[in-house]
């Protein structure tokens, strides 16, 4: 089974307008960490927010806020008054567990457009 | 600013050449890594590295190895490239707690024709 599930291979937003980018997973692990990654054209992944399990508030920098949904699984990634420069490839991943070594699991990633 | 640098943003190789992929890291990071990404597939783990001289299999380890000599440094090789490795090869490293941020390289564009 798909640890990581992202759902939307692509999606279009109006400049400006708010976006949501779904992502679900499935742990059995109590301690887990769920990242977010913007991939340009460019090729380099940047980091974006993370939540952690056990954090109380839902996860936010800037324009991004994540959307923490415990029992539904789900880690959606809501990017506020989109901008041209938001085009991208976006990837959720997840860590399970805390030892220091763990292995980041990646979802296919959705391709998001902003439209002008 | 964290800084991991891959050496070649594309290459072209022929089937049956050694190819050698570098990445170098700026932050004594522990732990480093080698990933695949291929379209509708996200990024699939090859090998990954917490020490030096350590290595351990990702998801994807057939056809590639890897060495760490230097805590800065995690190679990945192809002893012998096939076209079904031609892909996008990202290198990352990260510090040893677990919840850091895992930083990633510009991304390696290998071709095998």
């Amino acid at each position: 089974a798909q640890k990581i599930t992202q759902t939307q291979p692509g999606m279009f937003v109006q400049e400006k307008e708010a976006v949501t980018l779904d992502c679900t997973y499935d742990t059995s692990d109590p301690s887990y960490g769920l990242f977010w990654y913007k991939q340009p054209s460019s090729g380099e992944m940047i980091f974006l927010i993370y939540q952690g399990s056990y954090d109380q508030q839902n996860a936010t920098e800037g324009r991004y806020s994540l959307n923490f949904q415990k029992a539904r699984k789900s880690a959606n990634l809501v990017i506020s008054a989109s901008q041209l420069g938001d085009s991208a490839m976006y990837f959720c991943a997840m860590r399970e567990g805390e030892d220091s070594s763990y292995k980041l699991i990646f979802g296919s990633g959705t391709r998001l457009l902003v439209r002008p | 600013d964290v800084k991991v640098t891959q050496s070649s943003r594309y290459l072209v190789k022929r089937t049956g050449e050694k190819v050698f992929l570098e990445c170098v890291q700026d932050m004594d990071h522990e732990n480093m890594f080698w990933y695949r990404q291929d379209p509708g597939l996200g990024l699939r783990l090859i090998y990954f590295s917490y020490d030096v001289k350590m290595k351990e299999k990702g998801d994807i380890p057939e056809g590639y190895s890897v060495s760490r000599e230097k805590k800065e440094r995690f190679s990945l090789i192809l002893e012998s490239a096939s076209t079904n490795q031609t892909s996008m090869y990202l290198c990352a490293s990260r510090r040893g707690l677990a919840k850091n941020i895992q930083y990633f390289g510009a991304g390696t564009r290998l071709s095998v024709l």
